[in-house]
């Protein structure tokens, strides 16, 4: 079971907006803004999306944003495109046995 | 450019011991905290072990902790995952993944490897 709780899947039509959600508890997610978004492409390794709660790398387009409040952290797409579709994973410095934290993952379908 | 390459997946059968290697190129290797995580098949992503830059301080997951070895070799620019006693549900993926930086600021993996399979089965 994972320590972070994400929907299991998200879709949307080219276009429209979606938005993952990511909940942990005040050791992790509430505690730090060390939030991190991964894509994760079929059969591909994970990149970095959001870094820090809400910042991009370089070179993600700044239809991905991040944000955060309380125990939950979450990731919107705007303009989805087809592109888009990938598994997506949340993940948080955390205070507990393990120093990060991953959510189960939530995969993005676009219709 | 960053590369990560991970070597020495592969079938072994349970209770045997398999090492993996990861080989970085692109950046400094000797000042960047390494780690490793695995995904089992159609499963989430897993954090397993991380190792400062110096190899003096390691960690890991609750679930291999006693059974993994993380290191490294700085002149070879080589990190390391000593696997023993390997059990069914230690079968996934295994990627090897630099932290961006050994700071509050620098808590997320900005490059992965490709990962290799480790299949543990009789």
């Amino acid at each position: 079971q994972s320590a972070l709780t994400q929907p299991a899947s998200v879709s949307g039509s080219p276009g429209q907006s979606i938005t993952i959600s990511c909940t942990g508890t005040s050791s992790d997610i509430g505690g730090y803004n060390s939030v991190s978004w991964y894509q994760q492409p079929p059969g591909k390794a994970p990149k970095v999306m959001i870094f820090e709660v809400s910042n991009r790398p370089s070179g993600v387009p700044d239809r991905f944003s991040g944000s955060k409040s309380g125990n939950t952290a979450s990731l919107t797409i705007s303009g989805l495109q087809a592109e888009d579709e990938a598994d997506y994973y949340c993940s948080s410095y955390s205070s507990s046995s393990t120093p990060f934290v991953f959510g189960a993952g939530t995969k993005v379908t676009v219709l | 450019e960053v590369q990560l390459l991970e070597s020495g997946g592969g079938l072994i059968q349970p209770g045997g011991s398999l090492r993996l290697s990861c080989v970085a190129s692109g950046f400094t290797f000797s000042s960047s905290a390494m780690n490793w995580v695995r995904q089992a098949p159609g499963k989430g992503l897993e954090w397993v072990s991380n190792i400062i830059g110096s190899g003096g301080s390691t960690n890991y997951a609750d679930s291999v902790k006693g059974r993994f070895t993380i290191s490294r070799d700085n002149s070879k620019n080589t990190l390391y995952l000593q696997m023993d006693s390997l059990r069914a549900e230690d079968t996934a993926v295994y990627y090897c993944a630099k932290r961006y930086e050994n700071t509050p600021r620098g808590r997320y993996f900005d490059y992965w490897g490709q990962g290799t399979l480790v299949t543990v089965s009789s």
